[in-house]
């Protein structure tokens, strides 16, 4: 299937821990997107990473690609707990249109 | 910038009707819309992609005649689930592409999701 799959699928951390979740998938891909979803709310994207990239940060968030094993990492460093959320990668592939196909994501708990 | 909204937030029809869902990208143009369905604890589920000013291209298995999608400009995608029953109620989201050539940051790849209806059939 052309989905991320995101490991693990459940993480519970205490705040100021760091949370790192997992994505793999399939074949080559152009980009690779980060998306949050709180419950019962849209999705908040967070950060893309393109294929020729490694590595790449926005404020807490720190993304790396290694397109040779075709896995993608989040890492959340001091966590809070209003990043409590649902994690998603998403895969860009090379010849598609550019659609978005999710898995099911990471649920993370930080706790207080 | 690159906001999307989506109205109603939340709606409660009776088994029969049909519900109309907006969705609008108030500060860029999108040329491209997308329609999914999330039901509870499971991931989003493409339903179909919408293209200015053309057919919708739905995935298999969700039927185009009962749910209508139309894209009549850069900034507003409508999702009309007709004969709506208590199976349809979901999550209903989308989320919006923006033209590429526009000005703005963020790849024309990146989909900026709109909040979301809550759709609940009696």
């Amino acid at each position: 299937s052309q989905q991320g799959e995101e490991d693990p699928q459940a993480l519970s951390i205490q705040e100021g821990e760091n949370a790192t979740m997992n994505c793999s998938y399939k074949t080559s891909i152009n980009n690779l997107q980060w998306y949050r979803q709180n419950s019962g709310r849209g999705l908040v994207h967070l950060i893309l990473i393109r294929s020729n990239e490694r590595e790449k940060h926005s404020g807490r968030l720190r993304v790396t690609l290694d397109t040779s094993k075709k896995s993608s990492s989040l890492l959340i460093t001091a966590s809070r707990a209003a990043d409590t959320a649902s994690y998603f990668c998403a895969p860009t592939y090379r010849g598609s249109q550019g659609n978005l196909i999710f898995g099911k994501g990471t649920k993370l708990s930080v706790k207080p | 910038g690159a906001v999307v909204s989506q109205h109603p937030s939340w709606v409660i029809c009776k088994s029969g009707t049909s519900v109309k869902i907006e969705c609008r990208s108030l500060d860029f143009q999108a040329t491209t819309m997308f329609w999914y369905r999330q039901f509870p604890k499971q991931s989003l589920m493409l339903m179909a992609t919408s293209n200015e000013g053309s057919k919708a291209t739905y995935e298999q298995g969700v039927e185009k005649d009962k749910f209508l999608i139309n894209h009549a400009s850069l900034t507003l995608s409508t999702l009309t689930v007709t004969s709506a029953h208590p199976e349809d109620s979901s999550f209903y989201i989308c989320s919006a592409r923006r033209r590429a050539g526009t000005s703005g940051r963020g790849s024309t790849d990146t989909q900026y999701f709109g909040p979301g209806t809550r759709l609940t059939v009696l």
